[in-house]
């Protein structure tokens, strides 16, 4: 079975420090792995994916993700977070011939202070 | 060109009632997968449909059922309303043929069963 497990619910940090949002994965497969942001009243948006190639992904709005499988850790990261970086952020994990099924955790709310 | 768009975006009923959602994939788009999104948690997928056939579901009752139609759009529908069934639905679309595929997720459908 698989399945992801972000460890923090919330998150707060101030405007132009460091964000880094956590989340281990469990698969029994290879898995693929994604970070979906999802602004208030708003659809789900993917910010990056990993899919086997460099263990390093960049993603939209500055955003990147490290996977690491030893740690089986895809931890999310940004240098400067921006007041429009607030939202729910969802770590997610699909393995190459489950059908493409997404497996989500259940989020961390990014909350940026001036 | 169009991203996924989802109809109604609100919707209220009554327990026992039944509700039908309807989505349309992102052009190019073959496959439509649905996932409930209860409230403060991440969305848990419903089923996936792929050339008018259901391929995989997830752990949901008889109840909810859906549909897809030769132009690829989609319908989900829930019968016998509870009031558990109250959640934002989300609909996704992807490319079957796109390896390790990258899905599309639309605004959602929000609906509250009093």
């Amino acid at each position: 079975a698989q399945s992801v497990t972000q460890l923090d619910s919330h998150v707060s940090v101030s405007e132009g420090t460091p964000v880094l949002l956590r989340c281990n994965y469990s698969s029994s497969y290879s898995p693929s792995l994604f970070w979906y942001v999802q602004h208030p009243n708003k659809g789900l948006q993917l910010l990056l994916k990993y899919t086997s190639a460099a263990t390093l992904v960049k993603g939209i709005n500055g955003f990147e993700a490290e996977f690491k499988k030893s740690e089986t850790s895809f931890h999310l990261t940004k240098p400067s977070a921006h007041m429009s970086d607030a939202a729910e952020y969802f770590c997610v994990v699909s393995f190459t011939g489950g059908g493409n099924k997404l497996t989500f955790g259940t989020g961390t709310q990014l909350k940026v202070e001036l | 060109d169009a991203g996924v768009t989802q109809s109604p975006t609100h919707l209220i009923k009554t327990r026992g009632q039944q509700v039908t959602l309807r989505c349309s994939p992102k052009s190019g788009h073959d496959t439509v997968s649905w996932y409930q999104q209860a409230l403060g948690q991440g969305p848990q997928f419903i089923f996936q449909y792929y050339e008018e056939e259901e391929r995989q579901r997830g752990n949901f009752p008889d109840r909810f059922s859906g549909h897809q139609f030769p132009n690829y759009s989609s319908e989900l529908n829930v019968n016998a309303l509870l009031l558990g069934d109250s959640a934002l639905y989300l609909c996704a679309s992807s490319r079957d043929r796109e390896y390790q595929e990258t899905q599309y997720f639309g605004p959602g459908t929000r609906l509250l069963v009093l």
